[in-house]
């Protein structure tokens, strides 16, 4: 079946720091894949998506590239701030199915220090 | 539109009890879903519905039961809580398909079986 592997946290990094959370995905088909972030206390949020290969997703300084070829969409931003400091997690939608469900990863936590 | 929203944010059950969380979506969207987030294992799909009067079982359905008598509703029934059931969990809408397809999440209930 189809499944999500994210990379395991927590994640530490200093303010103005590089970010990449690595995510591979298997999956039948040809799927649609996001990102979503879920702040402390609250629910999940897109971030991005993307749904076909070489597209780029991209919003607040986040992107990620479907790369097809890797059956990667690693999540990457060059700066990250304090107010970043969530749990990212990667999924994926099956299109050729009904359930038109997502598919999750087991979630990155990403602390940022001031 | 006040988006997905959950009732209750937070319930505490004893072994046995019953209950059912709320979930209402004002946008109109054809699909609903329930999901179970665990600490390390992501999002796992509960029950889903592509309309009112259908429904189908997910990824973990046992334990729980689904209705979907209107296009806004989608209640969550626990007919005997068990402390496995402990989760929080998030009920998810969504519109259009395939690659127009983006899924909008409630902001979780948070349930507790002693």
């Amino acid at each position: 079946g189809d499944s999500v592997t994210q990379m395991e946290g927590p994640v530490t990094l200093s303010e103005e720091a590089f970010l990449t959370i690595n995510c591979t995905y298997t999956a039948t088909g040809y799927p649609s894949l996001f990102w979503y972030v879920q702040y402390p206390g609250e629910g999940l949020q897109l971030l991005l998506k993307a749904t076909k290969a070489d597209d780029k997703g991209s919003n607040k300084g986040f992107e990620a590239t479907y790369r097809k070829e890797t059956t990667s969409f690693h999540l990457e931003k060059g700066s990250v701030q304090v107010s970043d400091s969530a749990v990212y997690f990667c999924a994926l939608s099956a299109r050729d199915t009904g359930r038109r469900a997502l598919t999750f990863g087991s979630g990155t936590r990403l602390q940022v220090q001031p | 539109n006040a988006g997905v929203t959950q009732t209750p944010k937070f319930q505490v059950l004893k072994t046995g009890q019953s209950m059912t969380l709320q979930c209402a979506q004002d946008m109109n969207h054809e699909y609903m879903s329930w999901y179970r987030q665990d600490p390390g294992m992501g999002l796992r799909l509960i029950h889903y519905s592509v309309g009112a009067g259908i429904t189908d079982q997910g990824e973990v359905p046992n334990g729980y039961n689904v209705s979907r008598s209107t296009t806004e509703d989608f209640p969550l029934r626990l007919l005997s809580a068990a402390p496995s059931q402990t989760s929080v969990y998030f009920c998810a809408s969504s519109y259009g398909t395939g690659p127009q397809e983006t899924q909008y999440f409630g902001p979780g209930t948070r349930l507790l079986v002693l």
